[in-house]
């Protein structure tokens, strides 16, 4: 979708284990997003990005941490997976302010 | 913080009716009010979007409406068609723009044959 990659697409994972997702975008866009959408709760900002090495905490960011190393790629780490983590991630990119965000298509990542 | 309330959670109608979600937001320095729609599987994608500094948007079989005074918002499908069944999400900025946004839980339409 509009050069927005999310790797992997499904994962199961143990608990206890960490567990690393990647973003990775060609549109040279600014903003990078992960929020993680859940039954009953919709989509929840975990945390975000406006630029390299430039990160900052969403909504429900405990137990995740994020790195941004190059603007194509944002890195969304859990660093202890636990049962609630739980649910699908999408990361989104967005141009500039005031633009809508174009999102991923998800990455369904099972604890056990 | 900004909260997003949206309504209903489920909506059933017949093809060729038209449909109406709701969506109230408080923080009164919202300016950007987007709304997705979610299909089985796939990823959230932007159908329409308003501004503040407009009361309402037409594109095709879909509208949306803003009243600032009241903070809320709408979005309005007409003329029904099965292939609209989705989920759909409305948002708000947050600390004046886009730069974040925060989504209602979604509302579950099925456009019934």
């Amino acid at each position: 979708d509009a050069g927005i990659t999310q790797s992997p697409r499904h994962k199961v994972t143990e608990t206890g284990t960490p567990v690393t997702l990647r973003c990775h975008q060609t549109e040279n866009h600014r903003y990078m997003y992960w929020y993680r959408q859940d039954p009953g709760h919709g989509l929840r900002l975990i945390h975000y990005s406006y630029g390299v090495k430039d990160t900052d905490k969403g909504e429900v960011s405990d137990g995740y941490s994020v790195s941004r190393s190059k603007t194509e790629d944002f890195l969304l780490t859990l660093e202890s997976a636990t049962s609630s983590q739980t649910s699908v991630y999408f990361c989104a990119i967005s141009s500039d302010r005031d633009y809508g965000y174009t999102f991923g298509s998800g990455t369904r990542l099972t604890v056990v | 913080g900004e909260n997003v309330e949206q309504h209903p959670s489920t909506l059933s109608v017949q093809e060729g009716d038209s449909a109406v979600i709701k969506c109230t937001y408080s923080d009164s320095a919202s300016n950007y009010f987007p709304w997705y729609k979610q299909e089985l599987g796939k990823g959230p994608q932007l159908i329409i979007d308003i501004r503040s500094n407009v009361g309402e948007k037409k594109d095709q079989r879909i509208a949306v409406t803003l009243n600032k005074t009241a903070k809320h918002f709408s979005l309005h499908i007409t003329e029904t068609q099965p292939e609209d069944s989705a989920v759909y999400f409305c948002a708000a900025s947050i600390q004046g723009g886009s730069e974040k946004l925060v989504f209602g839980k979604g509302t579950k339409l099925t456009v019934n044959p």
